[in-house]
């Protein structure tokens, strides 16, 4: 089944401590995309990747590192997760570099930091 | 710049009422592309339509209904006969010449049995 995954599904962490969130995509796509929502502010893009070794901010970067090693995997990490990280986060891919294909979502994570 | 507005914030019909989604969309672009999504209450987010701005034709898949007006910027989603499964919050997003996805903020649909 085409989809895309994210683990874990639901965090919950504390100030400070590194945590990582993976994504995979077995589409063979070449874009992927991470979102935060929040309610009030809709979806938001933290990082996007137009192909492996490719990597570009979003809107919202700040606190935020990615990687993109391998065409399939896209893992976001929070070197010093804080409180205004908590949020519902998304990853997306897309079968075009450019990203202008339909973007396919993961089941989400939910991350509260304490 | 490019901004996707939907003004309803939260709809509520009854089942088997028809409901309609407005989406309205600003960009200068001559090529772009449209897009719907649903948000169930379980949190995915589910792709429903994408639509490139050359195709003005209206579109229908079962009770689910879209039309496209480039005259007027709007792109807006029908229900016709909802169900209590079309719960859902429901997000319109564009993407241009930029390659990034703009959302609107999306209306959420309460159907009531």
């Amino acid at each position: 089944e085409a989809q895309v995954t994210q683990n874990p599904r639901y965090l919950i962490t504390v100030t400070g401590k590194k945590l990582t969130v993976t994504c995979s995509q077995n589409m063979n796509h070449e874009y992927m995309s991470w979102y935060r929502q929040d309610p009030g502010l809709g979806l938001r893009q933290i990082y996007y990747s137009m192909n492996v070794e490719v990597t570009d901010k979003g809107d919202v970067p700040e606190g935020y590192k990615v990687s993109r090693k391998e065409k399939r995997n896209f893992p976001l990490i929070l070197e010093s997760p804080s409180p205004n990280q908590t949020s519902l986060y998304f990853c997306a891919s897309s079968s075009t570099s450019g990203g202008v294909d339909t973007q396919y979502f993961g089941p989400g994570t939910r991350l509260t930091v304490l | 710049a490019q901004k996707v507005t939907q003004a309803q914030t939260e709809i509520s019909v009854v089942e088997k009422e028809d409901v309609t989604l407005d989406c309205v969309y600003e960009t200068r672009d001559t090529t772009y592309y449209l897009f719907w999504y649903k948000q169930p209450p379980s949190g995915e987010l589910v792709f429903l339509i994408r639509r490139n701005s050359f195709d003005e034709q209206n579109e229908i898949s079962g009770r689910y209904s879209w039309n496209f007006q480039k005259s007027t910027s709007s792109f807006n989603f029908t229900i016709t006969a909802s169900q209590v499964v079309d719960s859902a919050v429901y997000f319109c997003a564009l993407i241009g010449n930029n390659r990034k996805l703009i959302w609107g903020l999306g209306t959420s649909l309460a159907v009531n049995p």
